[in-house]
């Protein structure tokens, strides 16, 4: 079945720890993106990649790293640098507007839930 | 910079009635798509329903429907003969539609709850 994987689903690290998130999409979508959700905050944009090899911040980007080295994969690391890390961690994907696809749907994975000891 | 705001941060409706969830968004662009979706408690997020700003029609997907107020910048959900299946967060959302970025900008939620 097409979809997105999210792995782990759950997650607990030390304090100063780097930590890896997966995505992975077999929806051969173009774009993809990460997004953190906290209580009562919604969902704010981390990171996005519309393409293999580029990717640009979003609105909360300061602690986070990605990489796009394949359409398939684009995995979200957790910095130490980033002070509150606790939190839902959703990816997504979707076909880019410019090659094409008009729908503008996201199509989201499961989620990781992080928690910082 | 485009902001979404669902005012309603809980509500609850009795299994087979209808809802209303609110959501307003401020923007100045012309070319916008507007989007509902739903989070069950299983967490996967789905799209509910959505919205082109140059269509007046406004968008049903069978129980769930829009009411679009462009000129208010208004864009509420409409759950009919509301099921247990329908507990959930929901959130509005909003992308600009001239490609680019295709950022959507989410609403905070609003948590529904159906009773039986």
């Amino acid at each position: 079945d097409g979809g997105i994987t999210q792995s782990p689903k759950y997650l607990f690290r030390k304090e100063g720890q780097n930590v890896t998130l997966s995505c992975e999409q077999n929806l051969n979508h173009d774009a993809m993106y990460w997004y953190r959700q906290d209580p009562g905050q919604g969902l704010r944009l981390i990171y996005y990649s519309q393409i293999v090899n580029d990717f640009q911040k979003g609105d909360i980007a300061e602690g986070y790293s990605v990489s796009r080295e394949k359409k398939e994969s684009f995995p979200l690391t957790v910095t130490s640098a980033q002070k509150n890390p606790t939190a839902f961690y959703l990816c997504a994907s979707s076909i880019d507007l410019r090659t094409g696809g008009n729908t503008g749907e996201l199509f989201f994975g499961e989620g990781s839930r992080l928690t910082v000891l | 910079a485009q902001t979404v705001t669902q005012s309603q941060p809980e509500m609850s409706v009795q299994e087979a009635e209808t809802v209303t969830l609110s959501c307003t968004y401020d923007t100045s662009e012309s070319n916008y798509y507007l989007f509902w979706y739903k989070q069950p408690p299983s967490r996967q997020m789905i799209l509910v329903i959505r919205q082109e700003a140059y269509k007046q029609q406004n968008a049903t997907e069978n129980r769930f429907s829009v009411n679009f107020q462009k000129a208010a910048k208004s864009f509420s959900l409409k759950i009919s003969d509301s099921q247990l299946g329908d507990t959930a967060m929901y959130f509005c959302a909003f992308m600009k539609g001239q490609g680019g970025s295709e950022k959507l900008v989410f609403g905070k939620g609003t948590k529904l709850t159906v009773n039986p």
